[in-house]
């Protein structure tokens, strides 16, 4: 299943790195969503893009930026990170945001950690 | 405030049948959710419902009961692929999906 795309797989960062999380989808959908999957935890919602468009930003640290230059792709920028921050990031898209086609389709993730 | 539950971990023989329960409360209710997760890799769609009563698809049926803030999976004929964590997620009034924190289900030989 490649409709969903995530790069990198993996990555290990210092606390005082910069680096970008990468989504693409090759669904035609229009929203697309960055979640943060601990363990243990309910996926937890970071932000939603609809129509290229910012549109729910979950109360998400500024060292979380997101950016969503077209509807196909969606990244995930990141500086200063904590230890906490280690965890599964995932990038879903759906149809769009709440017009009744909102099944959303996930991609691989990004395995995060940092030190 | 909203709230889904659903069991941690459940164990279950190959070729029998199990069934994962999902109970919530939310503001508002616009279709609940399973997904399947394998350690490592997405989480990829299994079922959606909205109206009350069972859906079927293959091995895999999810019953949904609005009224009782209930819905089940049920996973018949295991087979040892079917070992992966099952979560539940609930779309609300707003549209926004509550999550589970997942089902883990062992299958032993």
């Amino acid at each position: 299943e490649t409709g969903v795309t995530q790069t990198p797989r993996h990555l290990v960062m210092g606390m005082t790195n910069k680096k970008s999380l990468k989504c693409e989808q090759h669904l035609g959908h229009n929203a697309m969503y960055w979640y943060k999957q601990s363990a243990k935890k309910p996926l937890e919602l970071m932000f939603v893009y609809n129509f290229k468009e910012q549109t729910e930003n979950n109360s998400v640290p500024s060292r979380f930026s997101p950016e969503c230059p077209n509807s196909s792709h969606l990244f995930l920028h990141l500086h200063t990170l904590q230890p906490e921050d280690s965890a599964l990031y995932l990038c879903a898209s759906s149809q769009e945001r709440g017009g009744g086609q909102e099944t959303q389709y996930f991609g691989p993730g990004t395995r995060l950690l940092v030190l | 405030g909203q709230n889904i539950d659903q069991p941690t971990e459940m164990t279950a023989t190959e070729g029998a049948i199990v069934q994962i329960n999902c109970t919530y409360q939310t503001s508002g209710f616009n279709g609940l959710f399973w997904y399947q997760q394998h350690a490592g890799e997405a989480p990829t769609f299994l079922s959606y419902n909205v109206l009350d009563g069972l859906e079927e698809k293959g091995r895999f049926s999810s019953f949904l009961s609005r009224s009782k803030g209930y819905s089940y999976l049920l996973l018949k004929e295991l087979q040892m692929k079917d070992s992966a964590s099952y979560l539940c997620a609930v779309m609300d009034s707003n549209y926004q999906l509550i999550w589970g924190a997942g089902t883990k289900l062992i299958i032993k030989p």
